[in-house]
């Protein structure tokens, strides 16, 4: 079991907006990491840190946090959105150890 | 740019050892950054392996800890893996990745460059 929660599966349609969560005690002390991973492909991160987007990544992908839950949300979302995406972060143990978010696969209508 | 490439070893027997190297290009492994392997098993999510920082710190996930054992090449600019007494549970696609900066301490956690990945089977 992983102590990042993932909702498994959400769904959007062309064009609108989604949020993806990632909820566990450990975004109350430290920032969660989000990845997008296409079938047969290696993870891209798309979100890091307060919300910074590493180069390339679209401007619709943005992350928030409050509390025990972190978000990235996608505006606008497109066709080529459609991919599993985990969160990343640290664990509860206090050893600063890294942990991922079971995974959200999205799908876009 | 930084990229990262796994060896290739395949197939793998059970109870033996699982060893898989990472070859860094486009810059050092003596940088301030982390150096992580992540494994996927078919089907399934992301699982954080371990960590090594170029001073020979190094941090393992509680699961694997027992079995898992992360170095440094330097003078190859590479780290490698080595995962003992594996089973078929140990099936999947195993990952490089480079994390953050060793400086940018504990709040930031993230992995910003990642191999292509390498599938290892675990069977007799």
């Amino acid at each position: 079991s992983s102590e990042l929660t993932q909702d498994p599966v959400v769904s959007v349609a062309l064009g609108q907006t989604v949020r993806i969560t990632c909820q566990g005690d450990s975004l109350r002390s430290y920032y969660a990491s989000w990845y997008q991973q296409k079938p047969g492909q290696a993870p891209v991160l798309v979100i890091y840190g307060k919300n910074n987007r590493p180069s390339g990544i679209p401007d619709r992908f943005s992350g928030s946090s409050s509390g025990n839950t972190a978000s990235l949300t996608i505006t606008g979302a497109q066709a080529e959105d459609e991919a599993d995406y985990y969160c990343n972060s640290r664990d509860s143990s206090g050893d600063h150890l890294r942990v991922f978010g079971g995974g959200t696969k999205l799908t876009v209508l | 740019q930084v990229q990262l490439q796994e060896s290739v070893p395949g197939l793998v027997k059970p109870s033996e050892t699982l060893s898989l190297t990472c070859a860094v290009s486009g810059g050092s492994i003596s940088s301030s950054h982390w150096w992580n392997w992540v494994r996927q098993p078919p089907g399934k999510g992301l699982e954080w392996i371990g960590e090594i920082y170029h001073s020979g710190i190094s941090n393992y996930n509680p699961s694997l800890k027992s079995r898992v054992t992360i170095s440094l090449d330097k003078s190859k600019n590479q780290f490698s893996l080595k995962l003992t007494s594996v089973t078929a549970a140990d099936t999947a696609v195993y990952y490089c990745a480079r994390g953050e900066a060793y400086s940018s301490g504990w709040l930031f956690p993230y992995f910003d460059c990642w191999g292509q990945g390498t599938l290892v089977t675990v069977s007799s």
